[in-house]
């Protein structure tokens, strides 16, 4: 089955500093990703789409100077939240598309739990 | 206004019994719905698929309806074990982009 792997699991940081965040997809290629936030008992928040060698595209009242996603090659993307503060702290999931036949699934990363101090 | 709505309460269930979780929406027409399973700290993993021309899924212990006129998806898993406990989430797709609709997912929790 398609594999997602996402690091760091879990990240501390100070206000200010930028923390990088990545999505490797192990076993196939992915051309599309998407990050996703979570809060506690929330639903998934779609934060951007990633499309390989293109920008990113942005949801509504996501500011993409402050999440900066590259996705550089068919395996990896990268969300990086530029000058952390704390009301960023949350969880944080990337995922990929299977590829066909299994294109309507997504296959998530572990998710990374990141707290701003 | 466009919803999707799965129980907010936890579901707490008897090993060995079926649980039942829930799936509304409203203003939506979904291509599919899917179901995934979360666990803490964890990424959902995807657990079911089902089209909006098919009544009933099953994969092993699980079985998933869809019912485009009651707009409502039921999913059930028989034989309950505790290490089904885990946060369920549906999530629909209307087809035209692949972006998935995210309900906040319901909590089952099966009691030994």
């Amino acid at each position: 089955g398609a594999v997602v792997s996402q690091h760091p699991s879990r990240v501390i940081c100070k206000s200010g500093t930028s923390v990088k965040i990545e999505c490797r997809s192990l076993d196939f290629q992915a051309t599309t990703m998407f990050w996703y936030r979570q809060f506690p008992k929330k639903s998934l928040m779609l934060m951007a789409t990633s499309n390989e060698g293109s920008k990113a595209t942005y949801e509504q009242g996501v500011e993409k100077d402050k999440f900066l996603i590259n996705h550089a090659s068919l395996t990896l993307s990268t969300l990086t939240v530029t000058s952390a503060h704390p009301e960023d702290s949350s969880f944080y999931i990337c995922s990929a598309r299977g590829q066909v036949p299994t294109n309507e699934k997504l296959f998530f990363g572990s998710g990374t739990q990141l707290s701003v101090l | 206004s466009q919803k999707i709505e799965q129980n907010s309460e936890a579901l707490n269930i008897q090993e060995g019994k079926t649980a039942t979780l829930t799936c509304n929406y409203t203003n939506y027409s979904p291509a599919y719905l899917q179901w995934y399973r979360q666990d803490p700290g964890r990424g959902p993993v995807f657990l079911l698929l089902i089209r909006e021309n098919e009544k009933e899924k099953r994969k092993e212990r699980l079985k998933v309806t869809f019912d485009t006129t009651l707009k409502q998806s039921l999913f059930h898993i028989t034989a309950s074990q505790p290490a089904d406990s885990a946060t369920y989430l549906c999530a629909l797709d209307e087809g035209s982009n692949y972006q998935l609709i995210w309900g906040a997912g319901t909590k089952l929790i099966i009691k030994p």
